[in-house]
């Protein structure tokens, strides 16, 4: 079975600070890792996604984040966060020759402080 | 906007009653996706078509239905509605069906039952 895990309802950082959000997950087979934002009243919108390749994976508004194999974890980051940044995360896992469809973990609201 | 349609915005019904929750993908995309996002479940994989045809299926009630017409549009049947069958429900969509591909998120229908 498919799985994701993100261990922080919450992360508070203050504008201009990095910021990382974490997720790790547990596949049987080789994974795909998406990272999603929602706004509120919103669908969830695409951030990046690893599929193979280079670890280092980068994508919208300045989002990057890193596949770690060894620690079987996909955590998303920003060098310099915005207040516009603030809302609610989303990671998701499914697996490479599988038939199965995305898997999300609970989500981490995110909030940037001015 | 992701290109996504869903209609309608809101919806208020009882229990026992039956809905039907409608979703346009993007132009091009093939394939849909339902999802149901509540308090308590977080963010959950119902169904999959691509092309007409089922493809998966993840956490879907036996009440629940789905279909996928020619022109690509779908819908989602809501039967004998229960109190916890309140929640946000997303229709996304995406070019190919294979879960390496992103997926694009409509706005949601809400749905309230009273």
């Amino acid at each position: 079975a498919q799985s994701v895990a993100q261990p922080e309802d919450q992360v508070n950082v203050a504008e201009g600070n990095p910021l990382t959000v974490k997720c790790t997950y547990s596949v049987s087979g080789n994974p795909y890792l998406f990272w999603y934002v929602q706004y509120p009243n919103r669908g969830l919108q695409f951030l990046l996604k690893y599929i193979t390749g280079d670890n280092l994976v980068k994508g919208s508004y300045g989002f990057e984040a890193e596949f770690n194999k060894s620690q079987t974890s996909f955590h998303l980051k920003k060098p310099s966060a915005l207040v516009s940044d603030s809302a609610l995360y989303f990671c998701a896992v499914s697996e490479s020759g599988s038939a199965r469809q995305l898997t999300f973990g609970s989500g981490t609201q995110l909030t940037v402080l001015p | 906007d992701s290109g996504v349609t869903q209609t309608p915005k809101h919806l208020i019904t009882a229990t026992g009653q039956r809905v039907t929750l409608r979703c346009s993908p993007r132009s091009g995309d093939l394939s849909v996706y339902w999802y149901q996002q509540s308090l308590d479940q977080g963010l959950q994989f119902l169904i999959q078509y691509y092309n007409g045809e089922e493809r998966a299926k993840g956490n879907i009630l036996e009440r629940f239905s789905a279909q996928q017409f020619p022109d690509l549009h779908s819908e989602l049947n809501l039967s004998s509605l229960e109190l916890g069958d309140s929640a946000l429900y997303f229709c996304a969509s995406s070019v190919g069906g294979a879960p390496s591909h992103e997926q694009f998120f409509g706005p949601g229908t809400r749905l309230t039952v009273l």
